[in-house]
C-alpha cells in the first residue's frame, strides 16, 4: 500500500528566507507525486507534480520539487518565502496505471509560518 | 479556469440526521471523488465513482454513506445517519479519464460538516 510520510509538522521561516519542506514515499514503482497548498479555510490547491521525465518540477508560485528515487524523496522548495505563502503543504502519492488506486495518498501536512 | 464547486460551504446537523453534500465537477472530468479531512489530521480518500457506479471506496465509507450523479452535473455524498465523528471537512474532486491525467488534481472548496 502506498503511504507519505511528511516529517515536519510545522515550520516558521522568515519573510526571504529560503524553504523546504520534506516529503517520503513509500511505494512499490515509482507514483505519480503531488504537493498542495492549502489555506485557511480554503480548498486544496494544486502547486505541481511529477509524472516522469525531469525530476525537477516547476510549479506554481515559485515552487520546485526535485524526486530522489534513490530516497523516495520529493521535497518541495522555494528560494524565497513571502508572507502570502503560510498555510499547510500535503504531498501527495497516486498509483500508476493499474499499479493501485487512483485515489490520492495524502501525508499528514506541514504547516508553514511566515515571519516579518 | 474550471472549477469544481461544492455546496453548502458550512452545513450543521444533529447527530442521526441525514445530510446530504453536493458537488459540481468540472464539466467534461467523468472520475468523481470524495475525501474528507477530520480538523487538524490528514486528508482522507472516502470513494471514487465513474461510469455512474463507485470504482473503489475506502473502510471509511461504510453502509452509512452513499454516492450518487442524479444528473448530468451533480455529485452527491449522502451519509444517512450522521456520527460525531462525521464531523470534518468533505472535499470533492474530478478528474478525466486518462490515468495520467487520471489523478484528483481538481479540488472543491470543501463542506464544512458540523455534526451537534
Amino acid at each position: 500500500a502506498q503511504s507519505v510520510t511528511q516529517p515536519d509538522i510545522h515550520i516558521t521561516v522568515s519573510e526571504g528566507a529560503s524553504l523546504e519542506l520534506r516529503c517520503n514515499y513509500s511505494y512499490g514503482a515509482t507514483p505519480y507525486l503531488f504537493w498542495y497548498v492549502q489555506s485557511p479555510g480554503q480548498g486544496l490547491q494544486l502547486l505541481l507534480k511529477y509524472f516522469s521525465g525531469d525530476t525537477l518540477v516547476q510549479g506554481i508560485k515559485g515552487f520546485e520539487a526535485e524526486f530522489k528515487r534513490s530516497q523516495s524523496s520529493f521535497n518541495l522548495r522555494k528560494p524565497s518565502v513571502h508572507w502570502s505563502d503560510a498555510a499547510e503543504y500535503f504531498c501527495a502519492v497516486g498509483a500508476r496505471e493499474n499499479t493501485g488506486r487512483r485515489a490520492l495518498t495524502f501525508g499528514s501536512g506541514t504547516r508553514l509560518q511566515v515571519q516579518p | 479556469e474550471p472549477e469544481v464547486t461544492q455546496t453548502p460551504s458550512h452545513q450543521v446537523t444533529q447527530m442521526g440526521q441525514e445530510v446530504i453534500l453536493r458537488c459540481v465537477p468540472i464539466s467534461n472530468h467523468l472520475y468523481f471523488y470524495w475525501y474528507r479531512q477530520i480538523l487538524g489530521q490528514k486528508v482522507e480518500f472516502l470513494v471514487s465513482f465513474y461510469n455512474n457506479e463507485i470504482s473503489e471506496k475506502s473502510e471509511i465509507f461504510d453502509d452509512q454513506f452513499s454516492v450518487e450523479r442524479p444528473d448530468g452535473s451533480n455529485f452527491t455524498l449522502k451519509i444517512r445517519s450522521t456520527k460525531l465523528e462525521d464531523s470534518a471537512m468533505y472535499f470533492c474532486a474530478s478528474s478525466d479519464t486518462r490515468w495520467a491525467s487520471n489523478q484528483p488534481q481538481h479540488f472543491g472548496d470543501g463542506t464544512r460538516l458540523s455534526i451537534l
